[in-house]
Formats: C-alpha cells, sequence, structure tokens
C-alpha cells in the first residue's frame, strides 16, 4: 500500500499563477484533510472532507479551495497564488471507525515569488 | 476560541535521560489527544493515542498522561535515544472530524 500520495513534492510559482496540488489515498479512509506548516506555527489546518460529496473549512481557509473528487482523492487549489502561501503542504486521511488516527503524505513544498 | 500550546523552544537532553513533552488546552473537552512525530522533510506519524477516561498509555520507551483537570497531557520517552530527535506534536480531539496541532515540541537527544 502506498498511503497518503501527494503532487506535486516540490513547486515555484510566481504571484498571480494557479495551481492545485494533487493528493489520493488507497486506504478506504472516509475522512481527508488539508494542511499547511510554516516555521514556528505548527500545523494548521485549512479544509477538511468527513466523507465523500462534503468539505469543511478549517483554521485557514482563505486563498484556497478543495474538491473530493470521489472517496480516494482530495485536491487543494490555489487560484490566485501570494507569497504568503509559501509553505509546505501536507495531505492526510483519517481511518474510519478505531483509533481515528490520520496517516500523512510526504508534504508538497510550493514556493510563490 | 481553541488554544494548544506546547513548548515552542527546543528540549535537549542527554542521552539516557527521560525527556518530558507538555500539551496544554483550552477552550474545549477533546474525547482524546493523540501525539504525532515529526522528522524534518516528512509529513507526522501517529505514536500514541489516549482517552479521556485513561490517565496512562504506555507503549515501549513512551508513556503518555491525560489530566483533564489540568487540560494538559503529558508526554514522557524514557532512555532517550539520538534517534528519538524529532518534533512532536500534539493533537486534543473533541470527537469531530477537525483535527487541530499544537505548534510541535522539538527535542534534541545528545549523545
Amino acid at each position: 500500500n502506498a498511503g497518503v500520495t501527494q503532487t506535486p513534492k516540490f513547486q515555484v510559482l510566481k504571484t498571480g499563477q494557479s495551481m492545485t496540488l494533487q493528493c489520493a489515498q488507497d486506504m478506504n479512509h472516509n475522512s481527508m484533510y488539508w494542511y499547511r506548516q510554516d516555521p514556528g506555527m505548527g500545523l494548521r489546518l485549512i479544509y477538511y472532507s468527513a466523507s465523500e460529496g462534503t468539505t469543511d473549512k478549517g483554521e485557514v481557509p482563505n486563498g484556497y479551495n478543495v474538491s473530493r473528487l470521489n472517496k480516494r482523492e482530495f485536491s487543494l487549489r490555489l487560484e490566485s497564488a501570494a507569497p504568503s502561501q509559501t509553505s509546505v503542504y501536507f495531505c492526510a486521511s483519517r481511518e474510519s471507525g478505531g483509533a481515528n488516527v490520520l496517516t500523512f503524505g510526504a508534504g508538497s513544498r510550493l514556493t510563490v515569488l | 476560541s481553541q488554544k494548544i500550546e506546547q513548548n515552542s523552544e527546543a528540549l535537549n537532553i542527554q542521552e539516557g535521560k527521560t525527556a518530558t513533552l507538555t500539551c496544554n488546552y483550552t477552550n474545549y473537552s477533546p474525547a482524546y489527544l493523540q501525539w504525532y512525530r515529526q522528522d524534518p522533510g516528512r509529513g507526522p506519524v501517529f505514536l500514541l493515542l489516549i482517552r479521556e477516561n485513561e490517565k496512562e498509555k504506555r507503549k515501549e520507551r513512551l508513556k503518555v498522561t491525560f489530566d483533564t483537570t489540568l487540560k494538559q497531557s503529558l508526554f514522557h520517552i524514557t532512555a532517550s535515544q539520538p534517534a528519538d530527535s524529532a518534533t512532536y506534536l500534539c493533537a486534543p480531539t473533541s470527537g469531530t472530524y477537525k483535527y487541530i496541532f499544537g505548534t510541535g515540541t522539538r527535542l534534541k537527544v545528545l549523545a
């Protein structure tokens, strides 16, 4: 099993450009999450999807949109990138029932110039 | 609003000693609390979960306590090793789908 796969791993954008970060999980998890991590700020929740067909805002949703394409895939879109969105982005999925543990992807490092 | 505090300063400890990390939370009542480890350049990895009705949980050299009165969890690593050096994150969770993390504490175990 691959777990949680994020693409791309690295991306450089110019201010105003758009892009989509892709995330896919193969563990049949219902819930999926997008976080950003900045030095000294820890992990901050951007959006989450409790189940296929639903999405909700987290702590820092401004400037982002998400799509829960199907049970496996949850994408994060930056419509008009800003330097403040330079960060490392992590996708995670949550097992259904049981300990409700999050499994994270390896991260996507985004730089906006 | 909900607030989660972890010591933002790095914790340096000598090999073989016990490392103790603190997680304090305010303005909510989590049903359980999770601890994760994060190595540089990688995503966090789950370590331990403790429920509100449990006082203590152990896994090998790891021990977690959960005091719902103090609104605090302590994470202990006994007989620490240089390989334990990492950032440790706590996530008090109220049973909803919204998982919020503390800022993490960086631990460095000196050989």
